[in-house]
């Protein structure tokens, strides 16, 4: 079945940048998502890449898509406090309902 | 706006009880979805739905049964609990028509203990 990968654990600083790196094995990827969690909430949306681009850039927030490495990050700059939580990779299969693979999360903490 | 509603957000059981999680959604999406969120191991699909009266399994089906009577609701039910269903569960919904992007909205999630 479809796997997502993704480190653990990010600490940075505040005012740097935090690269948040993951890996999937599905080939037929239509979408690939990141999704933030909050302590004690649910995930919601932070941002998408349609499976054809290489590049989005929303605000402060880059996602990098190599779909022949199969590898997509995702770049916070000038990462705050705020930033700190969880941050899910995500895919969607091709098919016909919305199957979404979901990776480990990276915590990211960011140090004052 | 309310989105996605689950209850309750806590609760502990002993093991063999039964109990059910309820999900709520007003936004009318078609598909709905269950995981349960363990440390290290992300979110994994439970039950799924695409529609009132469809339901199939994910990829943790064992010890769960779901139903869909309505749109609007799709709760989950553990029939005999057991400790390894310690976990916190959530439920999203997502629109299942046209080119949408897939997003899945996510409930406030469910935090179960099972002693």
């Amino acid at each position: 079945g479809e796997d997502v990968e993704q480190s653990l654990f990010l600490s940075v600083r505040e005012g740097d940048s935090s690269v948040i790196n993951c890996t999937y094995t599905d080939s037929s990827s239509t979408y690939l998502y990141w999704y933030k969690q909050e302590p004690g909430a649910g995930l919601q949306l932070l941002t998408y890449i349609f499976s054809n681009m290489d590049m989005k850039q929303d605000q402060r927030l880059t996602v990098l898509l190599n779909k022949k490495d199969k590898h997509l990050s995702l770049r916070i700059a000038d990462t705050q406090t705020g930033d700190s939580a969880i941050y899910f990779c995500a895919e969607k299969s091709f098919g016909g309902y919305q199957k979404v693979t979901f990776g480990t999360g990276t915590k990211l903490q960011v140090i004052p | 706006n309310a989105g996605v509603t689950q209850t309750p957000k806590f609760q502990v059981l002993k093991t063999g009880q039964s109990m059910t999680l309820q999900c709520a959604q007003d936004m009318n999406h078609e598909y709905m979805s269950w995981y349960r969120q363990d440390p290290g191991m992300g979110l994994r699909l439970i039950h799924y739905s695409v529609g009132a009266g469809i339901t199939d399994q994910g990829e943790v089906p064992n010890g769960y049964n779901v139903s869909r009577s309505t749109t609007e609701d799709f709760p989950l039910r553990l029939l005999s609990a057991a400790p390894s269903q310690t976990s916190v569960y959530f439920c999203a919904s997502s629109s299942g028509t046209g080119t949408n992007t897939g997003e899945l909205f996510f409930g406030e999630g469910s935090r179960l203990t099972v002693l």
